[in-house]
């Protein structure tokens, strides 16, 4: 089993909709989650981050975190075709005093006019 | 205040040879982590240095190694190039090191192509 699991889509969504990322872990010791948006070309660019159970809110996104689910989402409202990207999912998977950020393969996101 | 930024860009070298990539994270970060990402195998974590000391590290092979200095810059070193070790090489920076709060901010990549 992959420690940082996606489905690697492609996820076709029409502009103003919301698009939904999924995202699941394995280590039931994990802390802090992150999502991280990549353009063709370009780096990664953080986006979300969560550590607490529940919805955190930043404009058009929302993480989303279940620790029991070992399940952490993205939703986009109002999708714009400007959110075309790759959307990668994070989990820190390291101890105390040292981290060990391990990444999804990725969810390719595509919204259409 | 400036970005994360990698040098060089971008890097040709042939299989056999070594190869020294460059990053100066955010003013005021100290940790620094390097990833390497293909097609095939995406984004995967080969170490993280804080403080000049290496605090983690990915399944690379020893071949992969890396430092920091007393000014947070980190400098990866790859010897012995093999085909496979083309790829895009990113280097990103925090504020802290832990299991808690990480929130990492990339570079622009290196990109490395090994003939």
């Amino acid at each position: 089993q992959k420690e940082v699991e996606q489905n690697s889509g492609p996820l076709s969504v029409p502009e103003g909709a919301i698009a939904s990322l999924n995202c699941t872990y394995s280590d039931r010791g994990s802390q802090s989650f992150f999502w991280y948006r990549q353009y063709s070309g370009k780096s990664p660019e953080l986006i979300m981050f969560i550590y607490s159970n529940g919805d955190k809110e930043d404009g058009r996104f929302t993480a989303q975190l279940n620790k029991a689910s070992q399940y952490v989402s993205l939703l986009i409202r109002d999708s714009q075709p400007s959110d075309s990207a790759t959307y990668l999912c994070a989990v820190n998977l390291g101890y105390s005093s040292a981290s060990k950020i391990i990444f999804g393969s990725g969810t390719r996101l595509s919204i259409r006019p | 205040k400036a970005g994360v930024t990698q040098t060089p860009r971008y890097l040709i070298k042939t299989r056999g040879q070594q190869v020294t990539l460059s990053c100066s994270p955010i003013s005021g970060h100290r940790s620094v982590s390097w990833y390497q990402q293909t097609p095939g195998q995406g984004l995967q974590f080969l170490f993280e240095y804080f403080s000049e000391t290496q605090r983690n590290k990915g399944n690379f092979p020893g071949r992969f190694s890396g430092r920091q200095f007393s000014n947070s810059r980190s400098e990866m070193n790859v010897s012995t190039l093999e085909l496979g070790d083309s790829a895009l090489y990113l280097c990103a920076s925090s504020l802290t090191s832990g299991a808690t709060t990480y929130e990492q901010y990339f570079g622009p990549g290196t990109r490395l192509t090994v003939t």
